[in-house]
């Protein structure tokens, strides 16, 4: 799989759009880029994934590149229950391989 | 309400004593997992399962087992043999197996071996 590079943490006030990057300059064609987010000691939860396209859910947006290089996940609306450790996974097997993550902290 | 439980949220175990974690769904789900993380890592893949009756090792599948005889089971043994066993055990389904299917994670359980 892939490797990632996320910034470790960010700040984001509440009520502004949160932008999170990943940079997966190694992707491979059949790789999926996966976006979940981890609230301490709680399982992972998904947020959304794709391939090629942008794509669009309840929840955020993925932007990926056109040449699949990096994406950024972007949450519209923040609020203080977003703050969380958010994890970019490019996938092509069975196994998520979480890496470091970014630390988001959603401030008043 | 459909999700992934997993029980008990803390078990705690004297060294040498197999334990057995429980993870069951009620999201008709094929593909079960089974990830452990220690503190400020990521997840690892211990064992998955793609189909009643059939399993797979991860990559630290040593000192574990696992069994799948229903469809929304799937039981983690930690065996005496696994040399470091305390960390936070996570479960997770999918529809299907493969990247194209986002997997679903249970609560955890947090396991401390002394």
């Amino acid at each position: 799989d892939a490797k990632t590079t996320q910034p470790p943490s960010m700040d984001c006030a509440e009520g502004r759009a949160a932008n999170l990057p990943c940079n997966h300059s190694t992707i491979s064609g059949n790789e999926y880029v996966y976006w979940y987010r981890q609230i301490h000691s709680q399982g992972p939860q998904y947020i959304i994934h794709g391939l090629k396209n942008n794509e669009t859910n309840e929840m955020a947006s993925l932007i990926i590149t056109e040449d699949r290089k990096s994406s950024t996940l972007i949450l519209p609306h923040a609020t203080l229950r977003d703050t969380a450790v958010y994890y970019c996974i490019p996938n092509s097997g069975y196994a998520l391989n979480f890496g470091k993550g970014t630390s988001l902290l959603v401030t008043p | 309400d459909g999700g992934i439980t997993q029980s008990p949220k803390y078990l705690f175990r004297k060294e040498g004593q197999n334990v057995t974690l429980s993870c069951e769904q009620n999201l008709n789900h094929d593909a079960m997992y089974w990830y452990r993380q220690d503190p400020g890592q990521g997840l690892r893949l211990i064992y998955y399962s793609q189909i009643v009756n059939d399993f797979q090792k991860g990559d630290i599948a040593e000192g574990y087992s696992v069994s799948r005889e229903k469809k929304e089971s799937f039981p983690l043994t930690v065996t005496s043999a696994q040399k470091n066993p305390t960390a936070f055990y996570l479960c997770a389904s999918s529809i299907g197996s493969g990247p194209l299917y986002e997997q679903y994670f249970g609560p955890g359980t947090r396991l401390t071996v002394t």
